[in-house]
């Protein structure tokens, strides 16, 4: 088990719509990522959050937002949906320290389809 | 290289053969390089991560090689079994915060 856990597993969005995704970081982390990964792709960056302050975005547009909150959970919210945001998202969370950078812990991921 | 890239997009191995894929990276700004297994409706979970060029890590039937200044790593199973079948990503900080740029991933099935 890694800790990690991700909410909901599946859903299901038509264009237009607003979902939040949610996730619970491994106990001790203080820093969380989030990744979209599309079919036949590698996970994408999207954005990280330490210490409830987004630390870094991908290339992703304004619509896809993020909260990190004091117990370390996050949220990732996409609004204004689009086809192309049919993907899975994973949750990572890690812990920064002052060496290089370690090993992420991935959620099981949140299956978004938007038809 | 300016993205990290895999191959071979697939591997189809026998039980109880050898086999190895690689992975290639920037080389410029290099903070460690990670390789992750993941399994079908499972989380990715890392194997190895590599800091230092010359690297070689190893844990049980599964190792890898880093080379930094050509920028590129090795992941080599010994001895393939069924439960090895699995998506293995490699991927690289961008940064030392640990923003990961990943591969598409090598999928390899072990038949019996």
């Amino acid at each position: 088990e890694t800790g990690v856990t991700q909410s909901p597993t599946h859903l299901i969005k038509t264009r237009g719509q607003q979902v939040t995704l949610r996730c619970s970081s491994q106990s001790g982390h203080n820093t969380v990522s989030w990744y979209q990964q599309a079919l036949g792709q590698g996970p994408q960056f999207i954005f990280q959050y330490y210490r409830e302050e987004e630390n870094g975005r991908g290339n992703f547009p304004p619509r896809f937002s993020g909260l990190q909150f004091p117990n370390y959970s996050s949220e990732l919210n996409v609004n204004a949906l689009e086809l192309d945001d049919s993907a899975l998202y994973l949750c990572a969370s890690s812990l920064k320290t002052s060496g290089p950078p370690g090993e992420l812990f991935f959620g099981e991921g949140s299956r978004l389809t938007v038809l | 290289i300016l993205n990290v890239e895999q191959s071979p997009q697939s591997l189809h191995v026998q039980e109880g053969d050898s086999t190895n894929f690689t992975c290639g990276f920037p080389s410029s700004n290099f903070y460690a390089l990670h390789w992750y297994r993941w399994e079908t409706a499972k989380s990715p979970e890392a194997l190895f991560v590599m800091t230092l060029n010359g690297d070689e890590k190893k844990k049980g039937r599964i190792s890898a090689t880093l080379n930094t200044k050509e920028g590129y790593s090795y992941l080599y199973i010994k001895g393939s079994q069924p439960e090895d079948s699995a998506t293995y990503l490699c991927a690289h900080p961008t940064d030392s915060w640990g923003k990961l740029q990943f591969g598409a991933g090598t999928q390899v099935v072990v038949t019996p």
